[in-house]
Protein backbone atom coordinates (compact mmCIF):
# COMPACT_ATOMS: atom_id res chain seq x y z
CA UNK A 1 0.00 0.00 0.00
CA UNK A 2 1.11 3.38 -0.86
CA UNK A 3 3.12 5.05 2.36
CA UNK A 4 3.23 9.27 3.06
CA UNK A 5 6.22 10.00 5.20
CA UNK A 6 6.08 13.33 7.68
CA UNK A 7 8.57 14.62 9.93
CA UNK A 8 7.11 13.85 13.11
CA UNK A 9 7.85 17.27 14.18
CA UNK A 10 8.87 21.17 12.81
CA UNK A 11 9.86 24.00 14.94
CA UNK A 12 9.90 27.64 14.34
CA UNK A 13 9.94 31.04 15.59
CA UNK A 14 6.63 33.43 15.36
CA UNK A 15 7.41 35.25 11.74
CA UNK A 16 9.56 32.86 10.07
CA UNK A 17 8.68 30.64 7.49
CA UNK A 18 7.78 27.02 8.29
CA UNK A 19 7.92 23.92 5.72
CA UNK A 20 5.94 20.40 6.12
CA UNK A 21 6.99 18.03 3.87
CA UNK A 22 5.22 15.05 2.75
CA UNK A 23 7.22 11.96 0.50
CA UNK A 24 5.75 9.33 -1.02
CA UNK A 25 6.70 7.32 -3.97
CA UNK A 26 6.19 10.05 -7.35
CA UNK A 27 3.66 11.43 -5.23
CA UNK A 28 4.42 14.48 -7.93
CA UNK A 29 1.59 12.43 -9.81
CA UNK A 30 -1.28 12.52 -7.15
CA UNK A 31 -3.06 15.16 -5.84
CA UNK A 32 -2.16 16.45 -2.30
CA UNK A 33 -4.55 17.79 0.22
CA UNK A 34 -3.31 19.25 3.69
CA UNK A 35 -5.12 19.76 7.12
CA UNK A 36 -4.47 21.72 9.93
CA UNK A 37 -5.43 20.14 13.14
CA UNK A 38 -5.55 21.81 16.66
CA UNK A 39 -6.02 19.83 19.86
CA UNK A 40 -9.36 18.62 20.79
CA UNK A 41 -10.61 19.89 17.29
CA UNK A 42 -11.56 18.04 13.82
CA UNK A 43 -9.00 18.58 10.84
CA UNK A 44 -9.55 21.66 9.13
CA UNK A 45 -9.21 21.83 5.06
CA UNK A 46 -5.74 24.23 4.22
CA UNK A 47 -4.85 23.21 1.10
CA UNK A 48 -6.08 21.05 -1.94
CA UNK A 49 -4.87 19.71 -5.09
CA UNK A 50 -1.50 20.51 -4.17
CA UNK A 51 -1.78 24.61 -3.96
CA UNK A 52 -5.57 25.47 -3.55
CA UNK A 53 -6.41 27.33 -0.74
CA UNK A 54 -9.97 27.07 0.86
CA UNK A 55 -11.94 30.29 1.42
CA UNK A 56 -10.86 31.42 4.54
CA UNK A 57 -7.57 30.40 4.18
CA UNK A 58 -4.65 32.90 4.66
CA UNK A 59 -2.53 33.46 1.88
CA UNK A 60 0.21 32.80 4.39
CA UNK A 61 -0.57 29.13 3.37
CA UNK A 62 1.01 27.63 0.29
CA UNK A 63 1.73 23.89 -1.43
CA UNK A 64 3.97 22.66 -3.86
CA UNK A 65 4.12 18.98 -5.20
CA UNK A 66 7.27 17.74 -7.54
CA UNK A 67 8.97 14.30 -7.37
CA UNK A 68 8.72 12.57 -4.46
CA UNK A 69 7.82 15.23 -1.79
CA UNK A 70 5.05 17.70 -1.51
CA UNK A 71 5.46 20.80 0.50
CA UNK A 72 3.07 22.64 2.87
CA UNK A 73 4.62 26.22 3.44
CA UNK A 74 3.50 28.92 6.35
CA UNK A 75 4.53 32.09 5.96
CA UNK A 76 4.90 34.73 8.24
CA UNK A 77 4.22 31.87 11.14
CA UNK A 78 1.87 33.17 14.22
CA UNK A 79 1.59 31.27 17.60
CA UNK A 80 -2.13 30.00 16.37
CA UNK A 81 -0.61 28.14 13.63
CA UNK A 82 0.25 25.52 16.12
CA UNK A 83 -1.35 22.55 15.66
CA UNK A 84 -0.75 19.06 13.85
CA UNK A 85 -1.03 18.99 10.24
CA UNK A 86 -1.49 16.17 8.02
CA UNK A 87 -0.79 15.34 3.85
CA UNK A 88 -3.23 13.09 2.07
CA UNK A 89 -3.74 11.77 -0.78
CA UNK A 90 -5.77 8.94 -3.36
CA UNK A 91 -3.81 5.59 -3.95
CA UNK A 92 -5.97 4.50 -6.99
CA UNK A 93 -3.74 1.13 -7.38
CA UNK A 94 -5.67 -0.08 -3.81
CA UNK A 95 -8.73 2.37 -4.26
CA UNK A 96 -7.71 3.60 -0.23
CA UNK A 97 -7.49 7.58 0.83
CA UNK A 98 -4.01 7.68 2.84
CA UNK A 99 -3.30 10.04 4.91
CA UNK A 100 0.62 11.25 6.01
CA UNK A 101 1.56 10.71 9.82
CA UNK A 102 1.36 13.97 10.67
CA UNK A 103 3.79 16.56 11.89
CA UNK A 104 3.52 19.13 15.18
CA UNK A 105 4.30 22.55 14.45
CA UNK A 106 5.44 24.09 17.31
CA UNK A 107 5.86 28.08 17.41
CA UNK A 108 8.95 28.86 19.26
CA UNK B 1 -23.90 26.08 6.23
CA UNK B 2 -22.30 22.75 6.11
CA UNK B 3 -22.55 20.35 9.02
CA UNK B 4 -22.17 17.31 10.15
CA UNK B 5 -22.95 15.57 13.46
CA UNK B 6 -22.07 12.20 14.21
CA UNK B 7 -23.69 9.89 17.17
CA UNK B 8 -23.54 6.79 18.68
CA UNK B 9 -20.22 6.12 19.84
CA UNK B 10 -19.55 4.59 23.63
CA UNK B 11 -18.59 1.72 25.29
CA UNK B 12 -18.27 -1.87 23.46
CA UNK B 13 -16.92 -5.07 24.38
CA UNK B 14 -14.39 -6.78 22.31
CA UNK B 15 -16.27 -8.68 19.89
CA UNK B 16 -19.51 -6.41 19.80
CA UNK B 17 -20.88 -4.36 17.59
CA UNK B 18 -21.70 -0.42 17.33
CA UNK B 19 -23.42 1.35 14.53
CA UNK B 20 -22.17 5.27 13.79
CA UNK B 21 -24.92 7.44 12.21
CA UNK B 22 -23.82 11.06 10.76
CA UNK B 23 -26.80 13.39 10.19
CA UNK B 24 -25.91 16.13 7.27
CA UNK B 25 -27.07 19.54 6.52
CA UNK B 26 -26.59 22.74 4.42
CA UNK B 27 -25.47 20.68 0.97
CA UNK B 28 -27.49 18.46 -1.27
CA UNK B 29 -26.50 15.36 0.51
CA UNK B 30 -26.97 12.65 -2.41
CA UNK B 31 -24.42 14.66 -4.58
CA UNK B 32 -21.39 14.04 -2.67
CA UNK B 33 -18.89 10.94 -1.59
CA UNK B 34 -18.55 10.82 2.31
CA UNK B 35 -16.30 9.10 4.16
CA UNK B 36 -15.13 7.79 7.79
CA UNK B 37 -11.91 8.92 9.29
CA UNK B 38 -10.88 7.72 12.73
CA UNK B 39 -8.04 8.99 14.83
CA UNK B 40 -6.80 6.86 18.15
CA UNK B 41 -6.11 8.22 21.21
CA UNK B 42 -2.72 10.27 20.55
CA UNK B 43 -2.34 9.11 17.10
CA UNK B 44 -2.59 10.03 13.52
CA UNK B 45 -5.62 10.16 11.01
CA UNK B 46 -6.58 7.09 9.47
CA UNK B 47 -9.41 6.79 6.57
CA UNK B 48 -11.53 4.02 7.36
CA UNK B 49 -14.18 3.60 4.91
CA UNK B 50 -15.86 5.78 1.81
CA UNK B 51 -19.20 5.87 0.08
CA UNK B 52 -19.79 7.49 -3.26
CA UNK B 53 -22.66 10.03 -3.44
CA UNK B 54 -25.69 7.26 -5.12
CA UNK B 55 -24.49 4.70 -2.43
CA UNK B 56 -23.41 2.42 -5.29
CA UNK B 57 -19.69 2.39 -4.72
CA UNK B 58 -17.74 1.81 -1.11
CA UNK B 59 -14.42 1.38 -0.34
CA UNK B 60 -12.90 0.19 2.56
CA UNK B 61 -9.74 0.32 4.82
CA UNK B 62 -7.50 -3.07 5.04
CA UNK B 63 -7.92 -3.05 9.11
CA UNK B 64 -11.97 -3.15 8.59
CA UNK B 65 -12.56 -4.65 5.53
CA UNK B 66 -14.93 -7.63 6.45
CA UNK B 67 -16.49 -5.87 9.49
CA UNK B 68 -17.40 -2.81 9.23
CA UNK B 69 -20.06 -1.72 6.85
CA UNK B 70 -20.52 1.91 5.43
CA UNK B 71 -23.78 2.69 3.71
CA UNK B 72 -26.73 5.98 3.25
CA UNK B 73 -29.60 6.73 3.08
CA UNK B 74 -30.22 10.00 1.25
CA UNK B 75 -33.78 10.62 1.82
CA UNK B 76 -32.58 11.05 5.75
CA UNK B 77 -29.14 13.00 4.68
CA UNK B 78 -27.02 10.54 6.97
CA UNK B 79 -24.43 8.42 6.69
CA UNK B 80 -23.97 4.93 8.76
CA UNK B 81 -21.27 2.65 9.98
CA UNK B 82 -22.06 -0.78 11.39
CA UNK B 83 -19.22 -2.07 13.25
CA UNK B 84 -18.86 -5.92 14.32
CA UNK B 85 -15.79 -7.84 16.02
CA UNK B 86 -15.05 -4.98 17.22
CA UNK B 87 -11.14 -5.11 18.32
CA UNK B 88 -9.47 -2.73 21.09
CA UNK B 89 -7.43 -1.02 18.57
CA UNK B 90 -10.86 -0.23 17.11
CA UNK B 91 -10.67 2.35 19.87
CA UNK B 92 -10.96 6.03 18.65
CA UNK B 93 -12.87 9.06 17.90
CA UNK B 94 -14.62 8.67 14.55
CA UNK B 95 -15.58 11.33 12.11
CA UNK B 96 -17.59 11.62 9.03
CA UNK B 97 -15.77 13.33 6.22
CA UNK B 98 -17.82 15.03 3.03
CA UNK B 99 -15.90 14.76 -0.12
CA UNK B 100 -15.25 17.26 -2.48
CA UNK B 101 -17.03 15.18 -5.41
CA UNK B 102 -19.93 12.63 -6.00
CA UNK B 103 -17.10 9.75 -6.26
CA UNK B 104 -14.50 8.25 -3.09
CA UNK B 105 -11.65 7.99 -5.52
CA UNK B 106 -9.16 11.35 -6.00
CA UNK B 107 -11.60 13.87 -3.95
CA UNK B 108 -10.56 15.62 -0.44
CA UNK B 109 -12.74 16.53 2.53
CA UNK B 110 -13.69 19.79 2.96
CA UNK B 111 -15.94 19.47 5.54
CA UNK B 112 -15.69 17.64 9.26
CA UNK B 113 -18.07 16.32 12.21
CA UNK B 114 -16.66 17.23 15.46
CA UNK B 115 -16.25 13.18 16.09
CA UNK B 116 -17.62 10.48 17.99
CA UNK B 117 -15.69 8.35 20.75
CA UNK B 118 -15.85 4.47 20.11
CA UNK B 119 -13.94 2.59 23.30
CA UNK B 120 -13.27 -0.86 22.76
CA UNK B 121 -12.43 -2.28 26.03
CA UNK B 122 -13.65 -5.29 28.51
Amino acid sequence: SYVLTQPPSVSVAPGKTARITCGGNNIGSKSVHWYQQKPGQAPVLVIYYDSDRPSGIPERFSGSNSGNTATLTISRVEAGDEADYYCQVWDSSSDHQVFGGGTKLTVL
Amino acid sequence: EVQLLESGGGLVQPGGSLRLSCAASGFTFSSYAVSWVRQAPGKGLEWVSGISGSGGSTHYADSVKGRFTISRDNSKNTLYLQMNSLRAEDTAVYYCAKGSAGVVAATTFDYWGQGTLVTVSS
